[in-house]
């Protein structure tokens, strides 16, 4: 099976830098993709980790380390938008996706 | 380029009423998933499907649940008979098939929000 964890809330100050861990136990693990979803709303895509290290796009910047199964998200410049559920799904080897329950951030002016 | 088309967007039956939900995935998107997601909680996969094959469908309770995807482009999830426990959102989503070492990102539909009275 696949156990994945992220914190439940998280409050960060406009502006402000916020990283978003996300540890996970699976077998064939493949890479892990980040999801940013607002209330009421489907989520969306932000990033994917198949390798080691950090993948920077724009203000969000995503790393992985395989060896101790642990990922995060980095979200700079933080802006009121941002407030949103981060999710963290692992896919594996066999292309079987599995989420997270998501990382509320709130963002304060 | 349209999205992911979900229908109806909401839904509101009674307990122990059939109740079927459609999907259309993007355009050359092969892969399609359905699944459930619960408030303050992360989506379920329920069926993934490549083409017209349900290729995990592990986590679909059958005894209720079923789903088709006959000419591998719309899909559709059906519950019958729903309890009161299947209220929830029912997300579809689709991706680009998944080839060599890599996989694609989903693109999600908006849901539809079931509520079982």
């Amino acid at each position: 099976g696949q156990n994945i964890d992220q914190p439940t809330e998280m409050t960060a100050t406009e502006g402000a830098i916020v990283q978003i861990n996300c540890t996970y136990q699976t077998s064939g693990f493949n890479g892990l993709f980040w999801y940013q979803q607002h209330a009421g709303e489907a989520p969306t895509f932000l990033s994917y980790n198949v390798l080691d290290g950090l993948e920077e796009k724009g203000r969000f910047s995503s790393f992985l380390s395989r060896s101790k199964g642990y990922s995060y998200l980095l979200l700079k410049e933080l802006q009121m938008k941002d407030s949103a559920s981060y999710l963290c799904a692992v896919v594996t080897n066999a292309g079987k996706s599995t989420f997270g329950d998501g990382t509320t951030l709130t963002v304060k002016p | 380029e349209a999205g992911v088309v979900q229908s109806p967007r909401y839904k509101i039956i009674e307990k122990k009423q059939p109740v079927a939900f459609w999907c259309n995935p993007i355009s050359g998107h092969n892969t399609l998933y359905w699944y459930l997601q619960n408030l303050g909680q992360g989506p379920e996969l329920l069926i993934r499907y490549e083409n017209e094959e349900a290729v995990d469908d592990s986590q679909l309770p059958k005894d209720r649940f079923s789903a088709e995807r006959l000419k591998g482009v719309d899909s559709t999830l059906k519950i019958q008979p729903a309890e009161l426990g299947d209220s929830a959102v029912y997300l579809c989503a689709s991706s680009l098939d998944s080839g060599g070492q890599g996989f694609y990102e989903q693109y999600f539909g908006p849901g539809t929000r079931l509520t079982v009275t």
